[in-house]
């Protein structure tokens, strides 16, 4: 399954919100759709897992929702520190595949 | 506190072989399935390999199979991917990773900081 992430660059300032799309190319279980944050130079970090749960000590203002081939990841009012790179996942009972990635930037 | 560390990274010819470690504390390491993920530089995450808590099922992207063995010493807490026949597109930070499950690697929910493998003459 490709997961395809739109759009590629999100330029927004802080207290904005960000809605990052992850369409994937056939149906995906939604237990198994979870949403990644990185930033340079550091290991990635699970946000969301099961298409909507926020995973343990993530903020709220990071929401997950979705289903079949359409998933989203919104930050409801960015903060400097949400300022990174964002990836989907899916698992499809054979093969895991990400997404290419999404980038918020400051604007 | 949950915690991976990964070793065994290093400048490798084409062709060469290297055996990634990674030790786990902090959890019931036989528990959980485990995983590698990769990097390139400047690109982004690919699931290379996952083995089941038990050990006894391993699977591989197609691009590794037959290249690199995962495997695990659950009395050392310790998870290995063995990689042969290296190739320069197997240049990457590659990050250990726990699952929340005990089969299959379905989400990632703890990394560690990555090893460095850069295959180049």
């Amino acid at each position: 399954i490709v997961l395809t992430q739109s759009p590629g660059t999100l330029s927004l300032s802080p207290g904005e919100r960000a809605t990052l799309s992850c369409r994937a190319s056939q149906s995906v279980d939604s237990r198994y759709l979870a949403w990644y944050q990185q930033k340079p130079g550091q290991a990635p970090r699970l946000l969301i897992h099961a298409a909507s749960s926020r995973a343990t000590g993530i903020p709220d203002r990071f929401s997950g929702s979705g289903s079949g081939t359409d998933f989203t990841l919104t930050i409801s009012r960015l903060e400097p520190e949400d300022f990174a790179v964002y990836y989907c996942q899916q698992y499809d009972g054979s093969q895991v595949t990400f997404g290419g990635g999404a980038k918020v930037e400051i604007k | 506190e949950v915690q991976l560390v990964e070793s065994g990274g290093d400048l490798v010819q084409p062709g060469g072989s290297l055996r990634l470690s990674c030790v786990a504390s902090g959890f019931s390491f036989s528990t959980y399935a485990m995983s590698w993920v990769r990097q390139a530089p400047g690109r982004g995450l690919e699931w290379v390999s996952d083995i089941s808590g038990s050990g006894l099922t391993t699977y591989y992207t197609d691009s590794v199979k037959g290249r690199f063995t995962i495997s695990r010493d659950n009395p050392k807490n310790t998870l290995y991917l063995q990689t042969n026949s290296l190739r320069a597109e197997d240049t990457a930070v590659y990050y250990c990773a726990k699952t929340p499950y005990s089969n299959r690697a379905a989400s990632f929910d703890v990394w560690g900081r990555g090893t460095v493998v850069t295959v180049s003459s």
